[in-house]
């Protein structure tokens, strides 16, 4: 069945580091790649997306790249902020069918300033 | 811009309870879905709804769970006798009519406490 691997948390990070959080999926077919941001106490919140690929999705200085070949979406900024403290889900949704999400375990990222 | 609105935003509730979860997902959407997340845990799927029926059902969703569409415009997801581990945030979400590559739109989520 589809599933979503994502590196453990949480993730520690000084203000202005680079960031990266693995995403790996199992699929079939092509499914569509998301991620979605859970600050304290607030609901999902859609960072960015991808539907097929080499598609790259980018939002607020993040990025990620749908890539076929590694079955990743991996998340990447250049220099985090404080304020992109928050869990950080990926997800893929089915090609057919109900198109439900499955999502991964979430990283907890926490930038000191 | 449109959002999917959940209420409450927090429910306290005795074992044994019936609560009602409420939903307005965006208006034009298609399917509808209900999430749960237990506290620090991944978000999990629940049930999807579209054509006024389920549509898919995960191995959660058993008995004690039901879904509505009463009146076109709310989305409720009803559990009959509240146990301790359905505590937990319960998201509702909505998707256009092209499901494919679209992206689901979540609400806020309402945090159930079971006592």
């Amino acid at each position: 069945g589809n599933s979503v691997t994502q590196m453990e948390g949480p993730v520690t990070l000084s203000e202005e580091a680079f960031l990266t959080i693995n995403c790996t999926y199992t699929a079939t077919g092509y499914p569509s790649l998301f991620w979605y941001v859970q600050y304290p106490g607030e609901g999902l919140q859609l960072l960015l997306k991808a539907t097929k690929a080499d598609d790259k999705g980018s939002n607020k200085g993040f990025e990620a790249t749908y890539r076929k070949e590694t079955t990743s979406f991996h998340l990447e900024k250049g220099s985090v902020q404080v304020s992109d403290s928050a869990v950080y889900f990926c997800a893929l949704s089915a090609t057919s069918g109900t198109y439900k999400y499955i999502f991964g375990t979430g990283t907890r990222l926490k930038v000191l300033a | 811009e449109p959002e999917v609105t959940q209420t409450p935003s927090h429910q306290v509730t005795q074992m044994g309870q019936e609560v009602i979860l409420r939903c307005v997902p965006i208006s034009n959407h298609l399917y509808f879905y209900w999430y749960r997340q237990i506290l620090g845990q991944k978000v999990e799927f629940l049930v999807s709804f579209y054509n006024n029926e389920i549509s898919e059902k995960s191995e959660i969703f058993d008995d004690q769970f039901s879904v509505e569409r009463p009146d076109g415009s709310n989305f409720t997801l009803k559990i009959r006798s509240t146990k301790l581990e359905d505590s937990a945030m319960y998201f509702c979400a909505s998707r256009g009519v092209r499901g494919f590559g679209t992206e689901a739109f979540f609400g806020q989520g309402t945090r159930l406490t079971v006592v």
